[in-house]
């Protein structure tokens, strides 16, 4: 299994831009976490997905922020406008069901200018 | 508000000699637990887990206790190898409520030889 995919792996931006970032769970995977690590907050959970639907967003930092996952093979995080303390590394991670251990993508660092 | 917290953000050991990593919580409902590894530019990998209903948990040179009573949990990892160095993450998680995984800041651990 290739594990958990994303995409890009580097984004440079400039502020007010539009930022999409793309995960691909690992098959069979039920569950769908976005995670951002900063130097201050450590790795903060965003929102997390069960079985394609959101269950927790409390952690979506503000209404630029949205996250979506149209089906168990993909989501997307959004970003718009962007702004420079956006400017982090993003982990998206799947797992099997609530007894199982997270699988982490290796990430995508987003710069905002 | 930080419900996992590990309160020390570098370790340093020599190789061979024990590496203590520390970690509490806040959150009562916190029934399954986790440590992960992190290397640089890549996502963090699980080590080891353990559940409320055990005190102990070993997998080869890694031991993770639980104290349920002080909300505390550590993991042991002896003896010490180079290979150890990387950021260690601390985690935990309801499995009975929302199952949110909710990380701590990470200490980053140096073996030196």
């Amino acid at each position: 299994d290739a594990g958990v995919i994303q995409s890009p792996r580097h984004e440079v931006t400039e502020m007010g831009q539009e930022v999409t970032l793309r995960c691909k769970p690992i098959s069979g995977h039920n569950s769908l976490f976005w995670y951002r690590q900063t130097m201050m907050r450590g790795l903060e959970l965003l929102i997390y997905f069960n079985n394609n639907v959101p269950i927790d967003d409390s952690g979506m930092p503000e209404d630029r922020f949205s996250a979506k996952m149209p089906n168990a093979s993909f989501s997307t995080l959004k970003i718009q406008p962007s702004e420079p303390r956006d400017s982090a590394v993003y982990f998206c991670a799947s797992s099997l069901d609530r007894y199982s251990p997270l699988h982490f993508g290796n990430g995508t660092r987003l710069t905002v200018t | 508000d930080q419900q996992v917290k590990q309160n020390s953000p570098s370790l340093s050991v020599q190789e061979g000699r024990i590496s203590i990593l520390n970690c509490d919580y806040t959150n009562s409902m916190f029934d399954y637990f986790l440590w992960y590894k992190k290397y640089p530019a890549e996502g963090p990998t699980f080590l080891i887990s353990i559940s409320s209903i055990k005190d102990k948990n070993e997998d080869g040179r890694f031991t993770v206790f639980l104290n349920k009573s002080a909300k505390h949990l550590s993991l042991h990892i002896v003896p010490s190898q180079p290979g150890d160095s990387a950021v260690y993450f601390c985690a935990a998680s309801a499995r009975n409520n929302n199952n949110d995984m909710r990380f701590g800041a990470g200490t980053r651990l140096t073996v030196k030889p």
